[in-house]
Order: C-alpha cells, then sequence, then structure tokens
C-alpha cells in the first residue's frame, strides 16, 4: 500500500496565529516528503522537500522562516505555517516518496488528501 | 528552469466519446508520471513511463512516451463520468531528491 494521511483537513485561523499541518505515511516509510500548495484550479506548486533527519530545501521564492518544515521520523512531516496572514490562505499538500527497497519507481509519489487553510 | 507543458487546459465531452490530453518536456526525460486529481480530492498517481516509445494501458487509460522521451500523452477511450477530473503530467525536475515538476493540468468534464 502507498497511504498518506495529513492532519487537519481542513483549519480557520486569525491572522497572525501559526498552524501546524501533519503529513504521515501510515504503511511505508518515507526518506522524503515533499510539500506543495494548490490554489484553485491551478496547479501544484511545490514548496520544499523534507528529508528525513536533515534541513528542508525550499523553492525559490518561499520563506524557509514562514513555512517550517520538520521531518522528525520517517513516517512524519510537519509543516508549520508562522505568522498566518491571509494570502497564506489555500490548499496545502503532502506527498511522500517510499524508500528503497519497496516496489515502484523512485520518483512515484503519494498524496495525502491535503488540508485547506483559511486565514481571516 | 525545465519546464513541462500539458494541453490542452480544459476539455469537456460527451460520455462515450474520447478524450487525450498532451505533455511536453523542454528536456529530455528519465521518466514521466501521470496522476489524477478528483475534484476537491488530491492527486493520485497512475501510472510511470520509462522507456522510449513506451505504451502502457490501464483499461480504457492508454499511455505514450514519446521516442525522444519529451512528450507524453494520455488518452481515454469512451469516456464516463467517473473519468472526470484533472490529469496531471509530471517529469523529474533534475538534481537529487526525486523532486517532479508538474504540468498545469487537463480538466476533464463529461457531459452524462
Amino acid at each position: 500500500g502507498a497511504v498518506v494521511s495529513q492532519h487537519p483537513s481542513r483549519v480557520i485561523c486569525k491572522s497572525g496565529t501559526s498552524v501546524k499541518i501533519e503529513c504521515r505515511s501510515l504503511d511505508f516509510q518515507a526518506t522524503t516528503m515533499f510539500w506543495y500548495r494548490q490554489f484553485p484550479k491551478q496547479s501544484l506548486m511545490l514548496m520544499a522537500t523534507s528529508n528525513e533527519g536533515s534541513k528542508a530545501t525550499y523553492e525559490q521564492g518561499v520563506e524557509k522562516d514562514k513555512f517550517l518544515i520538520n521531518h522528525a521520523s520517517l513516517t512524519l512531516s510537519t509543516l508549520t505555517v508562522t505568522s498566518a496572514h491571509p494570502e497564506d490562505s489555500s490548499f496545502y499538500i503532502c506527498s511522500a516518496r517510499k524508500n528503497r527497497g519497496y516496489s515502484g519507481g523512485a520518483y512515484e509519489q503519494y498524496f495525502g488528501p491535503g488540508t485547506r487553510l483559511t486565514v481571516t | 528552469g525545465q519546464q513541462v507543458m500539458q494541453i490542452p487546459q480544459y476539455q469537456h465531452v460527451q460520455e462515450g466519446e474520447d478524450f487525450t490530453t498532451y505533455c511536453n518536456s523542454s528536456t529530455t526525460l528519465s521518466n514521466i508520471q501521470w496522476y489524477k486529481q478528483r475534484p476537491g480530492g488530491h492527486p493520485v498517481f497512475l501510472i510511470q513511463l520509462v522507456k522510449s516509445g513506451e505504451v502502457k494501458k490501464q483499461k480504457r487509460l492508454t499511455f505514450q512516451f514519446g521516442e525522444a522521451k519529451k512528450n507524453s500523452s494520455l488518452h481515454i477511450t469512451a469516456t464516463q463520468t467517473t473519468d472526470v477530473g484533472t490529469y496531471f503530467c509530471a517529469g523529474p525536475s533534475g538534481g537529487s531528491n526525486y523532486k517532479l515538476t508538474f504540468g498545469k493540468g487537463t480538466l476533464l468534464t463529461v457531459n452524462p
């Protein structure tokens, strides 16, 4: 299997507060997880690559101090949106790729159900 | 940087009609992947193509990888309402970490 969970599915927060989103691979280990942002009817924009036990790699234009990523174990990565503002409202989706030794291709990504963040 | 272009952006068909979406990369790809995202859902991995000229089928879906490994297509025969969603192609971004660059997707709607 390749099940990825994400929590919470929806969150509404006030401007200036921080929100933590969890991404878990439930039935496989994932050395690498990815965090995406998706605007309505648009494609997936990669924000950062999360590597277990090391610092995340952020894409150009993504503020690492605003979007804190922690990949503390082989099955869990968290994204914290700090001091959230209305422009941070979006659909955040994580994905995970299986470690070597599992069946399937190295590039296959398995997505969580996403988190709808609304900042008021 | 690498770009992955996908056309059309939208496609509306009558149930039973065929559908094709095309994907083109600015660089040669080691592999290409296809994902489907239902409305309100998340992307789901469909298939990976690796070999030049490769053709793979999944029931009514046919996936092709171009000879030059820079383009790909997804063809659905006799669409059904369950085929509704956005189909994304994705190719490796290069470098380590196995990042993917996604196309903008093709939104398929099917009129019953």
